[in-house]
């Protein structure tokens, strides 16, 4: 199957600093990426979408100045959150879509812990 | 707009035994459905999916899942686990060909010696 990377695995910051967390398709396009967030024992939760070239867009009750998304390449979209606080601590999963594919599946990176402090 | 309810949050089973974990979904369009399992702080890693024809999938690791159409479910089994079969499952759906998921509550399912 195809591969996403997402970097870094575990990022543990300041409060009020902000945070890059990086989504790579490693073997496929994707003009489309997906940003999840997940609580503890809890299941994700659909963030924003992210398109290639152009705004994403954000789900009811996501602050887009605060979780800035940027999708500049079909094989990159990055995930800022910034000036963070410790409510923003959490589980940050991406996905992609494989341009090519014959369906709808799309591939998961293997998420950030985002621990803020 | 589209739901999935996993009924239960947790299920402890005996290693070897059958197990069920159930989906139910919500959608007024013609939806595609997943189960997914993640290990402790890892990624999510597709089982199987229902696109269309059978109804019935089945996954490389013994796991099946049926959909069925006028209950709305697409119930996860698998005849006998095993200790590594302990993980967080996730049923999921998507309206058409998008690649947007929504993700059912999760099933914690822990697989005892």
């Amino acid at each position: 199957g195809a591969v996403v990377s997402q970097h870094p695995s575990r990022v543990i910051c300041k409060s009020g600093t902000s945070v890059k967390i990086e989504c790579r398709s490693l073997d496929f396009q994707a003009t489309t990426m997906f940003w999840y967030r997940q609580f503890p024992k809890q299941s994700l939760m659909l963030m924003a979408t992210s398109n290639e070239g152009s705004k994403a867009t954000y789900e009811q009750g996501v602050e887009k100045d605060k979780f800035l998304i940027n999708h500049a390449s079909l094989t990159l979209s990055t995930l800022t959150v910034t000036s963070a606080h410790p409510e923003d601590s959490s589980f940050y999963i991406c996905s992609a879509r494989d341009l090519g594919g014959q369906n709808t599946e799309a591939f998961f990176g293997q998420g950030t812990r985002l621990t803020v402090v | 707009a589209q739901s999935v309810t996993q009924l239960d949050s947790q299920v402890p089973v005996f290693e070897e035994a059958p197990v069920e974990l159930r989906c139910n979904y919500s959608s007024s369009v013609s939806v595609y459905l997943f189960w997914y399992v993640q290990y402790p702080n890892q990624g999510l890693q597709l089982l199987l999916k229902y696109l269309s024809g059978s109804t019935l999938v089945k996954s490389i690791n013994g796991f099946e899942a049926e959909f069925n159409k006028s209950q709305t479910s697409f119930h996860l089994r698998k005849p006998s686990v095993h200790i590594s079969d302990t993980a967080e499952y996730f049923c999921a759906v998507s309206e058409g060909n998008t690649g947007k998921l929504i993700f059912g509550q999760g099933t914690t399912l822990q697989v005892k010696p």
